[in-house]
């Protein structure tokens, strides 16, 4: 079974642009989460999809959305970037949104965001 | 708000010792999760071991154990019989049950096994 899938693995944009990352979750798996990992802040929650609805935000501003397709792949978006979006940014999918401990989160590679 | 802390950034053992890394949190709900995750160089996160609060055994996985200690809010790792492979950023991260996808990370801890 293929694992989470992030596209692309490396992106360099300019301060003001706008970019879209992708994710493709494991066969089966409904619910699709993104993480934000920073040196200064660490991992910090994004949001997470289910059923193409956002079913739980973090604490980012409206320059950062997402949307889930009905093959449960997931797209974020990040407009006006920043030189702080500068980021890895990691997907995670798992079977059931219920349940964390039960259906744990696996999580792709990451896409690797420098914004200049 | 929930936290949760790590208090070694960095921390450095022989192969085949056995090394603990801690984690504290902090939360005023009564039940939740608790996992460890490891991120080697491939940048994936890879769960190593989970438990659940309203548990009081404590969880093993192989050569994984925690030690979890719940009045203290103190959930640490074990790692006995360490390998070059365990070499990794570790991280401990709680969830409350209900939104249980939503994770909150500790700093994380560098492990590097040494031959």
């Amino acid at each position: 079974k293929a694992g989470v899938t992030q596209t692309p693995r490396y992106l360099i944009k300019t301060r003001g642009q706008q970019v879209t990352l992708s994710c493709s979750p494991i066969s089966g798996h409904r619910s699709v989460s993104w993480y934000q990992q920073t040196p200064g802040q660490g991992l910090q929650f994004l949001f997470e999809y289910f059923s193409e609805t956002q079913r739980n935000k973090g604490n980012f501003p409206g320059r950062f959305s997402g949307r889930q397709f009905s093959n449960s792949r997931s797209e974020m978006n990040v407009s006006t970037l920043e030189l702080g979006d500068s980021a890895l940014y990691l997907c995670a999918s798992s079977q059931d949104p219920f349940g964390a401990y039960n259906s744990p989160l696996h999580f792709g590679n990451g896409t690797r965001l420098t914004v200049t | 708000a929930q936290t949760v802390t790590q208090s070694q950034p960095e921390m450095s053992v022989q192969e085949a010792e056995t090394v603990t890394l801690s984690c504290t949190y902090d939360t005023s709900e009564n039940n939740y999760y608790l996992f460890w995750y490891k991120q080697p160089p491939s940048r994936q996160m890879i769960l190593v071991i989970r438990q659940e609060a309203y548990k009081q055994q404590n969880a093993t996985e192989n050569r994984f154990s925690v030690n979890f200690q719940k009045a203290a809010k103190s959930f640490s790792l074990k790692i006995s019989d360490s390998q070059l492979g365990d070499t990794a950023m570790y991280f401990c991260a709680f969830s409350l049950i209900q939104g249980a996808q939503k994770l909150v990370f500790g700093q994380g801890t560098r492990l590097t096994i040494n031959p």
